[in-house]
């Protein structure tokens, strides 16, 4: 079946640092990939995606790339600052019509300090 | 307006009882899901509707029953509750349920069975 690892949390970096989580995926085929964040106390939101090899999802100064040797689709953001303290959630879905479900990693908290 | 809505936002209840938790989408969207989301932040899809019909029903107790009356709605039944119950679920939607769609997720009920 379909799975997908992160990094367990939680991450802990100062303001301006260099942000990693690293994603790892098992599925068949070309999936889609995710990524979503999840603010203290909110729901779940888009942050990135890429749905297919080699395409760089980006968004608010994160990027991801999906790498299709690697089964990797990691997360990363050039200075963090104290508002992306959150939990990101690393998915995958299978493409095309008819997939109707992420599957999730086990979510990574971020917290960032001034 | 919000896109994915859900009521109640907390919800305390003793063992035992029935409860029931509302979705409402106001996207158009044809396909709704319910996933659960453990003490650890842990996300596993429930249910998915597309058109009101029901697609995935992952392995799930029978005490757990959604209703979807229309496209725009997708409502959660639990009868005879557990402590194990206690969780926070999210409804979400996406246009058609394909594998690259992203999916909007509402703000959480959290549920707490004492």
């Amino acid at each position: 079946g379909n799975s997908v690892t992160q990094m367990e949390g939680p991450v802990t970096l100062s303001e301006e640092a260099f942000l990693t989580i690293n994603c790892t995926y098992t599925a068949t085929g070309y999936p889609s990939l995710f990524w979503y964040v999840q603010y203290p106390g909110e729901g779940l939101q888009l942050l990135l995606k890429a749905t297919k090899a080699d395409d760089k999802g980006s968004n608010k100064g994160f990027e991801a790339t999906y790498r299709k040797e690697t089964t990797s689709f990691h997360l990363e953001k050039g200075s963090v600052q104290v508002s992306d303290s959150a939990v990101y959630f690393c998915a995958l879905s299978p493409s095309g019509a008819g997939s109707y479900q992420l599957t999730f990693g086990k979510g990574t908290k971020l917290s960032v300090i001034p | 307006d919000t896109a994915v809505s859900q009521t109640p936002k907390y919800l305390v209840t003793q063992m035992g009882n029935d409860k029931s938790i509302k979705c409402e989408q106001n996207l158009g969207h044809d396909t709704m899901y319910w996933y659960k989301q453990d003490s650890k932040k842990f996300l596993k899809i429930m249910f998915s509707y597309n058109n009101k019909e029901l697609i995935i029903n992952e392995t799930v107790p029978n005490r757990f029953s959604p209703k979807s009356p229309d496209k725009a709605h997708l409502n959660l039944h639990i009868n005879s509750l557990e402590l194990g119950d206690s969780a926070v679920y999210f409804c979400a939607s996406s246009q058609d349920g394909a594998g690259e769609e992203t999916q909007y997720f509402g703000p959480g009920t959290r549920l707490l069975v004492l």
